[in-house]
């Protein structure tokens, strides 16, 4: 399995809602990744998990709060979101965060609209 | 604070054209990746270069990393509607204490 899965592909939440994205991989990755990226733009850090343990944390506001419950999977709790967080979030992996020749492995990533 | 800066940042082309971005930064790096993106979906590796110098290709697809590791060109060959994307390069740092710097992108168009 090379490949990294996110679901759902599209969610619309209310701005009082509580949604979860997930991620998940089975390449025996130990870092991984959420990135935002809005329309026309390139992908932005949002969090890095290495061996299951949050290690950086790209000043996201708070009603964004990830979770790596095992080493496959990474989930991103939302909760009181804005309409500007709409976004197109992207979840990847690679072998290590310090592994710098093999690159990362993206997900489709969660289409997220938020109204 | 390393920074990738790439151009052009867009390019519209005719099919069988030939064309180079380009992915410049003023820092070294120990490798650098691009990325391919196609809309509605996640960026796809295509290449990662390590050494100094080094040309790989990819079909119709050449990279090259410059000699002293703080650049690196992609070049494509008759380009063809399906190249059509979002071209992203990727650097990593020597200390390999940094997530992947993603240059902002290279937005391609190839009109049939």
């Amino acid at each position: 399995d090379t490949e990294v899965t996110q679901t759902p592909k599209h969610l619309v939440m209310g701005m009082t809602n509580k949604k979860s994205l997930k991620c998940e991989q089975h390449m025996g990755h130990r870092a991984m990744y959420w990135y935002k990226q809005k329309a026309k733009k390139p992908p932005e850090l949002m969090f890095v998990y290495s061996y299951e343990k949050l290690s950086i944390n790209e000043s996201v506001p708070s009603r964004f709060s990830p979770e790596c419950p095992n080493s496959s999977l990474l989930n991103l709790h939302l909760h009181a979101l804005q309409p500007e967080d709409s976004a197109l979030y992207l979840c990847a992996s690679s072998q290590e965060d310090r592994s710098t020749a093999y690159g990362y492995t993206f997900g489709s990533g969660t289409r997220l609209t938020v109204v | 604070t390393q920074l990738l800066e790439q151009s052009p940042q867009f390019l519209s082309i005719q099919e069988g054209e030939n064309l180079t971005v380009y992915c410049n930064s003023s820092s070294v790096f120990s490798s650098l990746q691009w990325y391919r993106q196609e809309p509605g979906e996640g960026p796809v590796l295509l290449v990662t270069v390590v050494t100094g110098g080094e040309v790989k290709k990819l079909k119709r697809l050449t990279f090259q990393f410059g000699d002293a590791r703080k650049d690196s060109s992609l070049h494509i060959t008759a380009a063809q509607p399906g190249d059509t994307g979002l071209y992203l390069c990727a650097g990593a740092d020597n200390s390999g204490n940094t997530p992947l710097v993603f240059g902002k992108g290279t937005r391609l168009s190839v009109i049939a």
